[in-house]
Order: C-alpha cells, then sequence, then structure tokens
C-alpha cells in the first residue's frame, strides 16, 4: 500500500542553519504531497503542497519539490530561526487511484533550533 | 473565514465509557475526515465523510464511529474506551476529494484520556 517514510530525529540545528527534512513516498496513483507543521499543543497546519510531478510547493521561506522519479519531497529551508522548531510531517493524498482525499503520514520530524 | 473548529479541547473519560466528539468545517467545506495521533502509532485515519456519506474508512474497531450533517459538521463516537484510546483526535476539512480540491485543514484537536 502507499506509504510514506520520514528521516529521523529530532533534528538539532542553530539559527540561520540550512535544513533538510528527507521525504520519501510510494504511491500505486498521482499522489498531491504535503508538508505539514505541529506546533505543541496545537493541531496540524499546512506548509505547503505540489500537486504533479516538478511542481515546488513554497511557504514562509520553505520549498519542496515533487520528484517523481525518486519518489521524493525533501523540505529545505535557507535559513531556520528558533521559532521553526516544531514537528514537521510530510503527507500523500493518492486521490487519484481511490478517489479518496485520506491522507498518509510520516512518522514526523522534530525540529529544535537554538539561539 | 474562521478554521476548523473541534470541541470540547480536553476530555477525561474512564474506561467503558463513552465519548462524542465534534468538528465544525471551514465554511464551504463539504469533506470532513478525522485522525487519531497517539506517541506509538503517529497520525492514522479514521474516516473520511463528504456529503453525508462515509467515503473511506480506517482500520479501526467498529467501536469507533462517525457521521456528517447537511451542513457539514461531524462527530465521531467511541464506545466501550479503552485505555489505548487515549489520544489527540485530529479533525480535517477539505473542498471536496479529489486533485485541487483534497487539500485538508485541521482544528486544533481533542485531547481524550482514558482512566
Amino acid at each position: 500500500g502507499d506509504s510514506v517514510t520520514q528521516m529521523e530525529g529530532p533534528v538539532t540545528l542553530s539559527e540561520e542553519a540550512f535544513l533538510t527534512i528527507n521525504c520519501t513516498y510510494t504511491a500505486t496513483g498521482y499522489p498531491s504531497l504535503f508538508w505539514y507543521v505541529q506546533y505543541p499543543g496545537e493541531g496540524l497546519q499546512l506548509l505547503l503542497k505540489a500537486t504533479k510531478a516538478d511542481d515546488k510547493g513554497s511557504n514562509k521561506g520553505f520549498e519542496a519539490t515533487y520528484r517523481k522519479e525518486t519518489t521524493s519531497f525533501h523540505l529545505e529551508k535557507g535559513s531556520v530561526q528558533v521559532s521553526d522548531s516544531a514537528v514537521y510531517f510530510c503527507a500523500l493524498s493518492d486521490h487519484g487511484s481511490s478517489n479518496t482525499g485520506k491522507l498518509i503520514f510520516g512518522q514526523g520530524t522534530t525540529l529544535q533550533v537554538k539561539p | 473565514k474562521a478554521g476548523v473548529t473541534q470541541t470540547p479541547r480536553y476530555l477525561i473519560k474512564t474506561r467503558g465509557q463513552q465519548v462524542t466528539l465534534s468538528c465544525s468545517p471551514i465554511s464551504g467545506h463539504r469533506s470532513v475526515s478525522w485522525y487519531q495521533q497517539t506517541p506509538g502509532q503517529g497520525l492514522q485515519f479514521l474516516f473520511e465523510y463528504f456529503s453525508e456519506t462515509q467515503r473511506n474508512k480506517g482500520n479501526f474497531p467498529g467501536r469507533f464511529s462517525g457521521r456528517q450533517f447537511s451542513n457539514s459538521r461531524s462527530e465521531m463516537n467511541v464506545s466501550t474506551l479503552e485505555l489505548g484510546d487515549s489520544a489527540l483526535y485530529l479533525c480535517a476539512s477539505s473542498l471536496a476529494v479529489g486533485a485541487n480540491t483534497d487539500t485538508q485543514y485541521f482544528g486544533p484537536g481533542t485531547r481524550l484520556t482514558v482512566l
């Protein structure tokens, strides 16, 4: 079945460092790909999305490119801030094969940014 | 535009009891999905509703049920609570199901503790 795999955390960086969180997926259809962020005690916030191959999603300095050839959707940010400390989830929605919006999530990656 | 709202935010129950959680989607959204988040299992899909019909169901026992009303508001019910049902229950809404309409926006969640 469909699945999402994220890099193990936690990831600890200094402020202004470059961030990469790896995400790879397995899907039978044509998934949409998402990154969500969860701050302590809160629900999930949509960070960015991409709906087809080679699309680049971007928001608040974060970027991710839908790579069909490597089945990846890695999250990057050029300069992280302390306020970016949170848990990041990669997810897919394989609506094409089953006409459902069901999201399949990776296990989440905790990011801690130190001043 | 108001976001997804969930009530109550916190709930404490004892084993054997039942509980009902409520979700109001973003205005105009017709699809509602529910997810369970636990430290051990991560984010797992429970149900998906569209226009009062259950479109998809996750791999959970029959104690977990849900419904959607004509105004798109949704409720989920868990009967005969077990300790393992302690979790954050997240509701998400989207315009519809399918490419470019299935982006899900999450509420803050209901934290259920079973004693």
